[in-house]
């Protein structure tokens, strides 16, 4: 148990919807990524939040948004779905922002949409 | 631009047979090369993080080695619980501490 949560585990919708997943990073973890996971495509990195502001950004589409709270977790919003989003999106947490950093990842949630 | 290559895509080897994957990597600067472990459907889990060239790690059955262009991950006489896909990071000086992954290599351990 790598210490990092994600919630729900699975997530079925249709397309055209909207959906928002949640991260619990590790205790005393200050940053946040989001990652796309796909059959074809491997690990993708989509953004990265550190204590509440954003970090970096990677390949994320214009209708995916993300946010980090105070309390440090951070939620990731996915709006007009697509049967291409279908996907696992992991989250993972590190300490800070430095070099060398070990990222630990959640469980994941998997999304279908249908 | 930073890159990493990871083979064979698959690996299929008998109980106690050992053997060994690769990442090769061109990056700008390596800051760390990372190793995870991921089970299907799972999150991957960190295995090792090596920095320079001629680096070494090990954990139980697995070796990590690093060179200036490469790194391998050696399994010695592996057991069926060691299949999953290995996926290989590196974090380079001009990626603003991102790390760019690997497809992965898919072991299969059979017994």
């Amino acid at each position: 148990d790598s210490g990092v949560t994600q919630t729900p585990k699975h997530l079925i919708t249709a397309t055209g919807q909207r959906v928002t997943l949640r991260c619990s990073p590790r205790s005393g973890d200050l940053s946040v990524y989001w990652y796309q996971q796909s059959l074809d495509q491997g690990l993708q990195f989509l953004i990265q939040y550190y204590n509440g502001e954003e970090r970096a950004k990677g390949n994320i589409l214009e209708r995916f948004s993300a946010q980090q709270f105070p309390d440090l977790h951070s939620e990731l919003n996915l709006s007009s779905l697509e049967l291409g989003d279908s996907a696992l999106y992991f989250c993972a947490s590190s300490v800070g922002t430095r070099a060398r950093e070990t990222q630990y990842f959640g469980p994941g949630t998997r999304l279908l949409v249908l | 631009e930073d890159q990493v290559t990871q083979s064979p895509e698959a690996l299929r080897l008998q109980e106690g047979e050992s053997s060994s994957l690769n990442c090769s990597y061109t990056v700008s600067g390596l800051r760390g090369l990372f190793w995870y472990r991921q089970d299907p459907g799972k999150g991957p889990e960190f295995l090792f993080t090596l920095y320079s060239a001629g680096e070494e790690k090990e954990k139980e059955r697995l070796k990590a080695t690093l060179t200036k262009k490469e790194s391998f991950l050696h399994i010695t006489a592996p057991k069926p619980e060691d299949s999953a896909t290995y996926l290989c990071a590196v974090q380079g000086r001009d990626s603003n501490y991102q790390l760019i992954w690997g497809a992965g290599t898919k072991l299969i351990i059979k017994p």
